[in-house]
């Protein structure tokens, strides 16, 4: 079955950086575009970054342009995102999710506490 | 700065029926924006529900149907059942760039 588990949240300091990784499994991962989706505490969804599926295009939400890459290892079935420049407001649930078009499976989600 | 809009809550009686609305800043919402929707649970992650406008996933209860209406997407929850409860988001597809409505709280009541 379609597994995502993200690893590499915790408490950083503003300004610094976090590497998040997404672990993908039960299915062919360098056939699908995948998304970082955040969600801080008590608020709603906010789309981060997309990649294709072999990692040749890449969008970013203008609030992490800049600060945040998303990259991927299809020979490890595994997506990142490189989170430099931290800010308070990046404080958040970061989920990962399959498929550029549809979002079909998601993550638990790691927590990324900035302060 | 795109705003995607929802109505911040709506109540619907067990087996009652109700329609969620998403808007788009930009103008009417057409297929061209891909509308997706989403549901999500206190302490859960979101479920993918509708993608495409109306398609359903394998997953997604036959009382859950997706289109468009009056120039935004919708979705409609038919013979609503009390696990609907739930927060709702849709979204749209902006060349490149995905943008998430606020969200509606959907109470069964």
């Amino acid at each position: 079955q379609v597994q995502l588990v993200e690893s590499g949240g915790g408490g950083v300091q503003p300004g610094r950086s976090l590497r998040l990784s997404c672990a993908a499994s039960g299915f062919t991962f360098s056939s699908y575009g995948m998304h970082w989706v955040r969600q801080a505490p008590g608020k709603g969804l906010e789309w981060v970054a997309v990649i294709w599926y072999d990692g040749s295009n890449k969008d970013y939400a203008d609030s992490v342009k800049g600060r945040f890459t998303i990259s991927r290892d299809n020979s490890k079935n595994t997506l990142f995102l490189q989170m430099n420049s931290l800010r308070a407001e990046d404080t958040a649930v970061y989920y990962c999710a399959r498929d550029d078009q549809t979002f079909d499976y998601w993550g638990q989600g790691t927590l990324v506490t900035v302060s | 700065q795109t705003v995607v809009t929802q109505e911040p809550s709506l109540t619907v009686s067990p087996g009652g029926t109700v329609t969620l609305t998403c808007a788009s800043s930009t103008g009417a919402v057409t297929s061209g924006y891909s509308p997706n929707w989403f549901q999500q649970k206190p302490g859960q992650a979101p479920r993918a529900l509708i993608y495409r406008t109306s398609d359903k996933h394998s997953w997604t209860p036959a009382r859950f149907s997706g289109s468009l209406l009056g120039g935004k997407a919708a979705l409609t929850l038919s013979g609503v059942q009390p696990e609907d409860e739930a927060e709702y988001y849709c979204l749209l597809y902006y060349g490149g760039a995905y943008v998430f409505g606020p969200g509606t709280k959907v109470t069964v009541l």
